[in-house]
């Protein structure tokens, strides 16, 4: 079965400052990899999605890297912002099954001090 | 147009009863999946419906739970005789397809059991 981590599991950081993200999984037989955001009380927010042939995917400030050979994502924010603060997840489309239902991570929860 | 909605919002319920949790896809996606959030863990996949093809009901943890889907439009998941570890959130998602597509989650029905 897929396992998806993420590190850190919390994190805080002041204002501007870039950060990482970091997503690894044990099959490297996937679909895809989806980057989310949660923030309490909502529903998912999706991010980006970098496909299995893909290397990365860029959106504003954000960027999302995929080495599927090593298993492992990282999502990179620049120049952080207070309302970036929320849950990240990471979750991978899996072809084991055929249905590519995804396999999410546990979650790093950001905090951006102003 | 109009996202992944889902009804109700807010459920709580007493332990032994049923309930019908609901999820509006977006129009025209054909992909539907049901997972759920337990406190403090990662979602977890329930079901996936495409199509009409016979739904892939792996991810459901026990026969109390099941679920329905009218072509491409509706779904119903439904819990009998509820029971306090069913307390979660329970997540809809739909996409264009299998495969790799994007998903896009509803704001989720937070499910309380007492």
């Amino acid at each position: 079965k897929q396992e998806v981590t993420q590190i850190p599991a919390a994190l805080s950081v002041p204002e501007g400052e870039n950060l990482v993200l970091n997503c690894s999984f044990t099959d490297s037989a996937i679909y895809n990899l989806q980057w989310f955001r949660q923030d309490p009380g909502k529903g998912l927010t999706s991010l980006l999605l970098i496909q299995s042939s893909q290397r990365e995917q860029t959106s504003g400030r954000l960027n999302a890297s995929l080495d599927k050979s090593s298993g492992r994502s990282t999502l990179y924010i620049a120049a952080s912002q207070p309302g970036d603060s929320a849950t990240y997840l990471c979750a991978v489309g899996g072809i084991q099954t055929g249905a590519n239902n995804l396999f999410f991570g546990t979650g790093t929860r950001l905090t951006v001090i102003p | 147009g109009a996202g992944v909605s889902q009804s109700p919002s807010n459920k709580v319920t007493e332990k032994g009863k049923d309930v019908e949790l609901r999820c509006d896809p977006i129009s025209g996606h054909t992909a539907l999946y049901w997972y759920r959030q337990r406190l403090g863990q990662g979602l977890e996949f329930l079901i996936y419906f495409q199509g009409n093809s016979a739904p892939d009901k792996s991810g459901l943890p026990s026969d109390r739970f099941s679920a329905e889907r009218t072509g491409e439009s509706v779904s119903t998941l439904t819990i009998q005789r509820t029971q306090q570890e069913d307390s979660a959130v329970y997540l809809c998602a739909s996409s264009l397809g299998s495969g790799s597509h994007e998903q896009y989650f509803g704001p989720g029905t937070r499910l309380t059991v007492t």
